[in-house]
């Protein structure tokens, strides 16, 4: 079975700072992929960034990167240059190739950017 | 390309009464999941449907809960004899269903509250 876990229950950021947000997997499984999902107090879950297991090189999307670090089966996010409109709560997770694909998430990181 | 839409986006019910809900896929995506989410947790799969069928149902899912996917396109998750407990936000996403590692897209969910 596979379980992400994030540590961090709440983050508070000066705005234009960079914040890294934690985010470390178990799985047996060698083919998997990694996401990051933001949450609005709108509730939609938006897609943010993606790694594949065998992606050697770091996955980035604008101001968003994914810093994976599979010998430590971590998968932090890392925003640079912060926003207020970045307060939000932030989900990683992880699905296998096989079957459905289904997302198996963490439990969230509140980040809160202040002015 | 319009996003992944849910109806209705709140409803408040009592126990014991039935509930449905719609969700409307991005075009031409032959994946759609149904996750749900309670406060203060990340979204939990329900099922997985690829086109029409029905490939996938999680222990959550008890026989109260429904899901159907009658022409390949829309889909609606019915619960049975609500109780409090499921209260909640009820997330659907979908994918392209072409192979290999796909991201899902979500919905804006429709929050449920049993009374």
């Amino acid at each position: 079975a596979q379980k992400i876990t994030q540590t961090q229950p709440g983050m508070f950021v000066q705005e234009k700072e960079a914040v890294t947000l934690d985010c470390t997997y178990d799985t047996s499984d060698q083919s998997y992929g990694l996401f990051w999902y933001k949450q609005p107090s709108s509730g939609e879950m938006i897609f943010l960034i993606y790694q594949g297991s065998y992606d050697e090189q770091n996955a980035t999307e604008g101001r968003y990167s994914l810093n994976f670090q599979k010998a430590r089966k971590s998968a932090n996010l890392v925003i640079s240059a912060s926003q207020l409109g970045d307060s939000a709560m932030y989900f990683c997770a992880m699905s296998l190739i096989q079957g459905a694909q289904k997302l198996v998430f963490g439990q969230g990181t509140r980040l809160t950017i202040n002015p | 390309d319009t996003g992944v839409s849910q109806n209705p986006r709140h409803k408040i019910t009592k126990r014991g009464q039935n509930v449905t809900f719609r969700c409307d896929p991005i075009s031409e995506h032959n994946r759609l999941y149904w996750y749900r989410q309670t406060l203060g947790q990340g979204p939990e799969f329900l099922t997985y449907f690829q086109n029409e069928a029905q490939l996938e149902k999680s222990r959550l899912l008890s026989d109260r809960f429904s899901a159907e996917r009658p022409k390949g396109s829309f889909s609606t998750l019915e619960i049975q004899r609500t109780e409090q407990g499921d209260s909640a936000m009820y997330l659907c996403a979908s994918s392209p269903g072409q192979g290999g590692w796909e991201t899902q897209y979500f919905g804006p969910g429709t929050r449920l509250l049993v009374l």
